[in-house]
């Protein structure tokens, strides 16, 4: 079946500009994940979703990073007036949302966001 | 702070060697386990999940977990040069959010 999809897979702005990058998860998967990547270091965690709500936001950077997701499927995350600091590869992960002991889903990971600010 | 540690490497095996990942967590309440493969320029790919104590093998690839050090393991046997990756390791608690360890980068040496 169709795996995650994050649009667009690359994008150029200039220093200031907003930016909106899309995720749309495996269906069926109620738990959607926001990282960061910077060139040659590790996932940063940004929030996390379950359905249309978010649990766990504390690793946004900033308040000009923002995320939503509605109707429990795709998710955007916003980058108002956008920094340098903030070129990176963005991933967008989803998994089944198990509780307890059934919280043993993986992650699934789409092939990102290049995002280069200029 | 849940933390999730792994050393960065890289590390450096011959061809046909088992290569050998560690993965250390600080949650004693972890309940999952995973090992993702990264390669340059690419997303993270699952490539082993864990859930019990002892060994699970999957081909060459064997998870390895021991709650009670807080410590879990990716041996790969027979590398190949096409096993030359960051290998993360992902925990999981009872909740939906994981943690994620740095990465150690592999490096297989034909």
């Amino acid at each position: 079946g169709a795996g995650v999809s994050q649009s667009p897979s690359n994008k150029v702005t200039e220093k200031g500009k907003d930016v909106e990058l899309r995720c749309d998860p495996i269906s069926g998967h109620t738990a959607l994940y926001w990282y960061r990547q910077s060139l040659g270091q590790g996932l940063e965690f940004l929030i996390y979703f379950q359905g249309n709500s978010a649990p766990d936001k504390s690793g946004l950077p900033s308040d000009r990073f923002s995320a939503e997701r509605t109707g429990g499927s795709v998710s955007t995350l916003t980058i108002q007036r956008t920094q340098q600091e903030d070129s990176a590869v963005y991933l967008c992960a989803s998994s089944l949302a198990g509780t307890g002991i059934f919280s043993n889903q993986p992650q699934h990971f789409g092939d990102g966001t290049r995002l280069s600010i200029l | 702070q849940k933390e999730v540690e792994q050393n960065s490497g890289p590390l450096s095996v011959p061809e046909g060697a088992i290569a050998s990942l560690n993965c250390t967590y600080s949650d004693r309440g972890s309940q999952s386990f995973f090992w993702y493969r990264q390669y340059s320029g690419k997303s993270p790919e699952l490539i082993m999940s864990i859930y019990s104590n002892g060994d699970k093998e999957d081909g060459r690839f064997t998870a390895q977990l021991n709650k009670a050090s807080q410590y879990v393991s990716l041996l790969i046997r027979d590398s190949q040069p096409s096993d030359s990756a960051t290998y993360l390791c992902a925990v999981k608690g009872y909740g939906q959010n994981f943690v994620f360890g740095p990465g150690t980068r592999l490096s297989v040496l034909p």
